[in-house]
């Protein structure tokens, strides 16, 4: 079974911290994906990366970076969290498109509140 | 995403009865992806549909596609609680498995 793993399930930062989400999947999947879920608006891209180094912008990328130095491993960065970056953030994974099946994998999320 | 509705956006079915939730674009889709979610928690891939006119089942759970790959539509026959959640669908618009959203239905089954 593919298994994404995020780093953490809750977390409670204050305003200005400098705040990481981690995100490990052990699929050997090519992209990585991080949105954010907000109720009412559905589940935003922030970012994705296709390949190791390799990123690209989604819908929403401000205030937001991501760092993909190993295949398994994708992370999101947010360089000084704000109050309206509380949300619950979900990170993905799949194979690239042309394989048999490429459907997104997900993680069990981090509800991340900034006081 | 404006791109990609979803509806109803809530739905509460007694137990046994069915329902039908629907997905609609505006573009024509490379691929319609159906997942769901339990309140606070990840997204579970149910089913993908990828040609005009596909349907797929799972269990109770069938999800079609229609000839002009612009519309989805997912039914669940005899509703059980179990089937409460939150179903989204996403759009595959451009072929690159960067998928678009709806905003999702919350469905309840009252027993």
């Amino acid at each position: 079974d593919v298994k994404v793993t995020q780093s953490s399930r809750y977390l409670v930062k204050r305003t200005g911290e400098k705040v990481f989400l981690e995100c490990v999947q052990d699929m050997d999947h090519e992209n990585m994906f991080w949105y954010r879920q907000d109720p009412g608006l559905g589940l935003r891209l922030i970012y994705f990366s296709y390949d190791v180094k390799m990123k690209e912008k989604g819908d929403i990328p401000e205030g937001y970076s991501v760092s993909r130095e190993k295949k398994e491993r994708f992370s999101l960065i947010l360089e000084s969290a704000s109050t309206n970056q509380t949300s619950m953030y979900l990170c993905a994974s799949s194979y690239a498109p042309g394989r048999d099946s490429y459907e997104q994998y997900f993680g069990p999320g981090t509800r991340l509140t900034v006081t | 995403s404006q791109e990609l509705e979803q509806s109803p956006q809530s739905l509460i079915v007694q137990e046994g009865k069915n329902l039908t939730i629907n997905c609609t674009s505006s573009k024509t889709l490379y691929g319609l992806y159906w997942y769901k979610q339990k309140y606070g928690e990840g997204l579970i891939f149910l089913m993908m549909l990828q040609k005009g006119g596909e349907e797929k089942s799972h269990e109770k759970i069938t999800a079609k596609l229609d000839e002009k790959k612009q519309q989805s539509s997912l039914h669940i026959t005899a509703s059980q609680p179990s089937h409460a959640g939150i179903y989204l669908c996403g759009a595959d618009m451009e072929y690159g498995n960067k998928l678009v959203f709806g905003a999702g239905t919350i469905l309840r089954v009252k027993s």
